[in-house]
């Protein structure tokens, strides 16, 4: 069974400074890896997804991550964070079968002026 | 499309009482799935449904908890009777084969 680990449980980082957030994976096969966001009252929203192809992956709101195999990795990074990147960041990871998703425990973002 | 629709989006109830939450997936996507979000454990998958058939539901956390889909544009979770631990948020979200997944925006069960 897959799962997913992300070791950070609280960022907390400066307007216009770099994000970073950790994401580790155990799948036996090749994973499909997805970055979820979920801002204060809303629901999920997809930021980006891995199927195959190059590794590193342009989402929206000027995220990227990176599928790194050999480290069975897919960090989530941002150049410059604004204010209203504030939320909970979920990585995933679903069987390439059946799609089920594995959710990490989320990371959560806090901003600062 | 106006995505996957939950209802209500907020309940509060008091020990004991059933508790039915309603999901309403995106037209001709043939997965469903309800996961649950507390502070504790952050997103738990509770079941999934394909083609309206219940796959897995090993994440269902006990008996009190029940789901169904009696046709492809209509899901139930049920929690009876519900219990304060119970209180967390509920989403529900669907996809196509091959394709990600889209939530609803969550039901809010406060179970006093």
């Amino acid at each position: 069974a897959q799962s997913v680990t992300q070791p950070d449980i609280h960022i907390t980082v400066s307007e216009g400074a770099s994000l970073e957030l950790r994401c580790n994976y155990s799948y036996g096969a090749t994973p499909y890896l997805f970055w979820y966001v979920q801002s204060p009252g809303q629901g999920l929203q997809l930021l980006l997804k891995y199927f195959s192809g190059d590794t590193l992956v342009q989402g929206i709101k000027g995220f990227e991550a990176e599928f790194k195999r050999s480290q069975s990795s897919f960090n989530l990074r941002k150049p410059s964070v604004h204010w209203s990147d504030a939320a909970e960041y979920f990585c995933a990871v679903a069987s390439s079968n059946d799609y089920k998703l594995s959710f990490g425990a989320g990371t959560t973002v806090t901003v600062r002026a | 499309d106006a995505g996957v629709i939950q209802s209500p989006r907020h309940e509060v109830t008091e020990m004991g009482q059933e508790v039915t939450l309603r999901c309403k997936p995106i037209s001709g996507h043939n997965s469903l799935f309800w996961y649950r979000q507390t502070m504790m454990r952050g997103l738990e998958l509770l079941i999934y449904f394909n083609n309206n058939v219940p796959i897995d539901d090993s994440g269902m956390p006990e008996d009190r908890f029940s789901a169904k889909m009696p046709n492809a544009s209509f899901s139930t979770l049920k929690i009876q009777p519900s219990e304060p631990r119970d209180s967390a948020v509920y989403f529900c979200a669907s996809s196509s084969p091959n394709e990600k997944l889209f939530f609803g925006s969550g039901t809010q069960l406060s179970v006093l």
